[in-house]
C-alpha cells in the first residue's frame, strides 16, 4: 500500500487560502488519493477525491502533480469552522481498507 | 434524512464484561466497516463488511467480534479479550466496495473502561 505523508500541523489566517500538501511518493496507477476532515470529537467528512486530474468541489479543490507523487488540498477562503484534522489517504485499487494517518491538524486563525 | 446512526454516544465497560456498539444506516449502502480512534491518533481499520453475511478482519481484529445479518446494520462487539478497550469507535459506510467511493461516517461511541 502507498504510504501518506503529511505536516502533523498547520495555520492559516481567516479569509486566506489554506494549502495542505500530501506526499505519497509510492503511489501506484490504479490508486485514488482521498481527502477527509475531523473535527473534534465527530466523524470524518469526506471532501474530494482524485485520480490523475485536477478537481474542484463546493469545499475544496485537490492539485495533483503530474507524477502523482503529491497533491495539495486547497481550501480557497479558510473559515474558523474549516479548523480540523486533515487527512490525505490514497485507496488501494478492489480493496476496501482505507487507511488513516495522523493527519495535518489546520487551525484557522481570527 | 439518510444517514449512519452510531448509539450510544457513551458507553463504560466494567472489566471483563461484554459490550456491543450499534451501527445503523439508511443509505442503503452494501459496505459498512468499523475504525478505532486512539486520542491524537488517526483512524484504525477493525473489521469491514462488503455486503451482508461476509466481513473481514482489519488491521486491529483481535478482541473484536462482528456480525452482518442485514444491510443496514452492522453491530460491533468489544469482548473481554480486548485489553485496551477505551477509545473512539467509528462507524463508516459506502455504496459498494468500488475504489472510487467515499465513505459515510457515524458521529462514533466513546468507550471507557471503569
Amino acid at each position: 500500500d502507498a504510504k501518506t505523508t503529511q505536516p502533523p500541523s498547520m495555520d492559516c489566517a481567516e479569509g486566506r487560502a489554506a494549502n495542505l500538501p500530501c506526499n505519497h511518493s509510492t503511489i501506484s496507477g490504479n490508486e485514488y488519493v482521498y481527502w477527509y476532515r475531523q473535527i473534534h470529537s465527530q466523524g470524518p467528512q469526506y471532501i474530494i477525491h482524485g485520480l490523475k486530474n485536477n478537481e474542484t468541489n463546493e469545499m475544496a479543490s485537490l492539485i495533483i502533480t503530474e507524477d502523482r507523487k503529491s497533491s495539495t488540498l486547497i481550501l480557497p477562503h479558510a473559515t474558523l469552522r474549516d479548523t480540523a484534522v486533515y487527512y490525505c489517504i490514497v485507496r488501494v485499487y478492489n480493496n476496501n481498507d482505507m487507511r488513516f494517518g495522523a493527519g495535518t491538524r489546520l487551525t484557522v486563525k481570527p | 434524512d439518510g444517514g449512519i446512526t452510531q448509539s450510544p454516544k457513551y458507553l463504560f465497560r466494567k472489566e471483563g464484561q461484554n459490550v456491543t456498539l450499534s451501527c445503523e444506516q439508511n443509505l442503503n449502502h452494501d459496505a459498512m466497516y468499523w475504525y478505532r480512534q486512539d486520542p491524537g491518533q488517526g483512524l484504525r481499520l477493525i473489521y469491514y463488511s462488503q455486503i451482508v453475511n461476509d466481513f473481514q478482519k482489519g488491521d486491529i481484529a483481535e478482541g473484536y467480534s462482528v456480525s452482518r445479518e442485514k444491510k443496514e446494520s452492522f453491530p460491533l462487539t468489544v469482548t473481554s479479550a480486548q485489553k485496551n478497550p477505551t477509545a473512539f469507535y467509528l462507524c463508516a459506510s459506502s455504496i459498494d466496495h468500488r475504489v472510487s467511493e467515499k465513505l459515510f461516517f457515524g458521529s462514533g461511541t466513546q468507550l471507557s473502561v471503569l
